[in-house]
């Protein structure tokens, strides 16, 4: 089945240091690849999505490219800001589960002034 | 706002209760996801409506069930709770395979 593993957290960061959430996944058909972010008390949002190899996600200065050779999705944004506090998911969904989407365990990041 | 709106946003309960929560999709989604946050067991797949149809089923208890109704809305009923069941349930709306939109959720918390 499909499954998705991203780096053990939480992060914690200075201001304007770099940032990246490693992200891999298993899958049997070609997946679509989604960041959602989450912040404290709130639902989630999609952050980014790529549908197929070598796209690449971009939002809000966060970027993701797809990597079908090493199953990848990783997280990276050059410059994090206090605001980008937030829980992390990468996330697939392929049609051979349907629509479903199929969530990481999530990556806390905590960004110090 | 992604325009999904779930109600209640918070729901406090006692073992063996019932309880009904909503959700209404954006404007013109016609699908339908549910899912389930848990500390334990991270973020599942509940089940999917499209068009009032069920479509799939992922990891949904019996005790569980939901629908989706001519207006598009959909309900996610839970019922005989148990302590295990306290968790974010979060709705979820797309217009095609690719994109779902969140709800910000609702808080169940079973005593």
């Amino acid at each position: 089945g499909n499954s998705v593993t991203q780096m053990e957290g939480p992060v914690t960061l200075s201001e304007e240091a770099f940032l990246t959430i490693n992200c891999t996944y298993t899958a049997t058909g070609y997946p679509s690849l989604f960041w959602y972010v989450q912040y404290p008390g709130e639902g989630l949002q999609l952050l980014l999505k790529a549908t197929k190899a070598d796209d690449k996600g971009s939002n809000k200065g966060f970027e993701a490219t797809y990597r079908k050779e090493t199953t990848s999705f990783h997280l990276e944004k050059g410059s994090v800001q206090v605001s980008d506090s937030a829980v992390y998911f990468c996330a697939l969904s392929d049609r051979t589960s349907g629509s479903r989407l199929t969530f990481g365990e999530g990556t806390q990041l905590t960004v110090n002034p | 706002d992604s325009g999904v709106t779930q109600t209640p946003k918070h729901l406090i309960t006692a073992t063996g209760q019932r309880v009904t929560l909503r959700c209404s999709p954006r404007s013109g989604d016609l699908s339908v996801y549910w899912y389930q946050q848990s500390l334990d067991q991270g973020l599942q797949f509940l089940i999917h409506y499209y068009n009032g149809e069920e479509r799939a089923k992922g990891n949904i208890l019996e005790r569980f069930s939901a629908q989706q109704f001519p207006d598009l809305h959909s309900e996610l009923n839970l019922s005989s709770l148990e302590l295990g069941d306290s968790a974010l349930y979060f709705c979820a709306s797309s217009v095609d395979t690719y994109e779902q939109y969140f709800g910000p959720g609702t808080r169940l918390t079973v005593t």
